[in-house]
C-alpha cells in the first residue's frame, strides 16, 4: 500500500511569487491535513480537507489556501511569498470519517525556501 | 484551547539503555487520543504509539511504551534497549475524535531531540 506522497520534495522561490504544493493521500483516505514546520514555531496546523470541503482551518493568513479533488488529492497554495514562509510543509492523510480511526499518516514533506 | 508541552528540548541516552521522554497536555475534553511521532533526519513523521484516553491500560509497541496518567494529564514515552536508529525528533501529539461540528486537528508539542550514544 503506497504511503502519502508529496511533491515536489524541494522548492526555491523568490519573495512575491506564489507556489503550489501537492499531496496524494493513502488510497481510501478521504481526509488530508496540512502542517507547517519551522524551527521556531514547531508544527502548526494549516487546514484540513475532507471530501473536497475544507473542514477545519488554522490561524494562517489568507495567502495560504488549499483545495481537494474528487480523488482526495490535495493542493496547497501560498501566494505573495514572504521570507517567513520558508518551512517544511507536511501533509497527513487519515480515513477522516466521524467516529473512525483518527490515526494520521504523514508524507515526507516539501521543503520550501523563499529567497 | 488544548496545548501540548514537551519540557525536554534534547536528551541523550547510551545505546541499549532506557530513556523516558516527557509530555504534558491541557484539555477540558474527556475523550481524546494521544500519540508519539518520530521524525528522523529523513523528515518522515512516523507514528510510534497511540493511546485512547478511555483506555486505562498503557499502550505498548515492542520497545516503546507509554505511561498515561489521565488525571495528571501526562503522557510519557519510554524507549527500552535504545538503538542507534531511535535517534530522531520525537513529538507528542493530541487529537480529539470527530464528533458533531467540533473542530478536529492534531496539536503537537515542540518536540524532543533524542541522541543515542554508541
Amino acid at each position: 500500500k503506497a504511503g502519502v506522497t508529496q511533491t515536489p520534495r524541494y522548492l526555491i522561490k523568490t519573495r512575491g511569487q506564489q507556489v503550489t504544493l501537492s499531496c496524494s493521500p493513502i488510497s481510501g483516505h478521504r481526509s488530508v491535513s496540512w502542517y507547517q514546520q519551522t524551527p521556531g514555531q514547531g508544527l502548526q496546523f494549516l487546514f484540513e480537507y475532507f471530501s473536497e470541503t475544507q473542514r477545519n482551518k488554522g490561524n494562517f493568513p489568507g495567502r495560504f489556501s488549499g483545495r481537494q479533488f474528487s480523488n482526495s488529492r490535495s493542493e496547497m497554495n501560498v501566494s505573495t511569498l514572504e521570507l517567513g514562509d520558508s518551512a517544511l510543509y507536511l501533509c497527513a492523510s487519515s480515513l477522516g470519517g466521524r467516529g473512525m480511526n483518527t490515526e494520521a499518516f504523514f508524507g515526507q514533506g516539501t521543503r520550501l525556501t523563499v529567497v | 484551547a488544548q496545548t501540548v508541552t514537551q519540557s525536554q528540548p534534547e536528551m541523550s541516552v547510551q545505546e541499549a539503555e532506557t530513556v523516558t521522554l516527557s509530555c504534558t497536555y491541557d484539555t477540558s475534553e474527556s475523550d481524546y487520543y494521544l500519540f508519539w511521532y518520530k521524525q528522523p533526519p529523513s523528515r518522515q513523521m512516523i507514528l510510534v504509539i497511540r493511546q485512547e484516553a478511555y483506555k486505562q491500560q498503557n499502550a505498548t509497541e515492542n520497545r516503546f511504551s507509554v505511561n498515561f496518567q489521565k488525571a495528571a494529564k501526562s503522557f510519557s514515552l519510554k524507549i527500552s534497549d535504545s538503538q542507534l536508529g531511535d535517534a530522531a525528533m520525537y513529538f507528542c501529539a493530541y487529537r480529539t475524535p470527530l464528533r458533531g461540528n467540533r473542530d478536529d486537528k492534531i496539536i503537537f508539542g515542540k518536540g524532543t531531540r533524542l541522541h543515542i550514544l554508541p
